[in-house]
């Protein structure tokens, strides 16, 4: 147990629809990085946010877009899906140390398939 | 560029000793991380090196040398539930995480 949760565990969408994905980041860390993993790859890094503002971005196109509250919560949208956005969606909490971030810990992720 | 280079896979017998090997090429580190991932779940975090020389806990030992580009998860005493990939992920400047494909691990009796 890493204290990330996410929702919903899985999702169904067709081509062309909008999606959020949700993330409650663990206790104490007001950092919320996101990622995206295929299918037999690694996770690939889509953005982190810090303090409700989009800190380093990956490459993924502008239709891809997210949100961090005041409470550190965070959202990862998704517009115009595409078939190649099926994928395991995973969120990663973590927190400042004098020498950076700490150790990201992960959510159990949502698993995104669109037909 | 950045480039993440891992075996694909590997087979292993219960008790025995594994090494799997990470090499890197990356714009900017700080620090190299390794999780492990069981089909279907999320990574779990397993141990983190920012210094060159070996980390050890418990089972499992990384290793890292940063001039080489080079880093090794060493897992010892082998039991069947360590089937899993295995993600080694070096971190840039800005905090991303970099990962390679993984390397899926096979435990056999």
């Amino acid at each position: 147990e890493t204290g990330v949760t996410q929702s919903p565990t899985h999702l169904i969408k067709t081509r062309g629809q909008q999606v959020t994905l949700r993330c409650s980041s663990q206790s104490g860390h007001n950092t919320v990085s996101w990622y995206q993993q295929a299918l037999g790859q690694g996770p690939q890094f889509i953005f982190q946010y810090y303090r409700e503002e989009e800190n380093g971005r990956g490459n993924f196109p502008p239709r891809f877009s997210g949100l961090q509250f005041p409470n550190y919560s965070s959202e990862l949208n998704v517009n115009a899906l595409e078939l190649d956005d099926s994928a395991l969606y995973l969120c990663a909490s973590s927190r400042p140390t004098s020498g950076g971030q700490e150790t990201q810990y992960f959510g159990p992720g949502t698993r995104l398939l669109v037909l | 560029g950045q480039n993440i280079d891992q075996p694909t896979e590997m087979t292993a017998t219960e008790g025995a000793i594994v090494q799997i090997n990470c090499t890197y090429q990356t714009s900017g580190f700080n620090g190299l991380f390794w999780y492990q991932q069981h089909a279907g779940e999320a990574p779990t975090f397993l141990s983190y090196n920012v210094l060159d020389g070996l980390e050890e806990k418990g089972r499992f030992s990384s290793f890292l040398s940063r001039s080489k580009g080079y880093s090794y998860l060493l897992l010892k005493e082998l039991q069947m539930k360590d089937s899993a990939s295995y993600l080694c992920a070096p971190r840039a400047f800005t905090d991303k995480l970099i990962f390679g494909t993984g390397t899926r691990l096979q435990v056999f009796p």
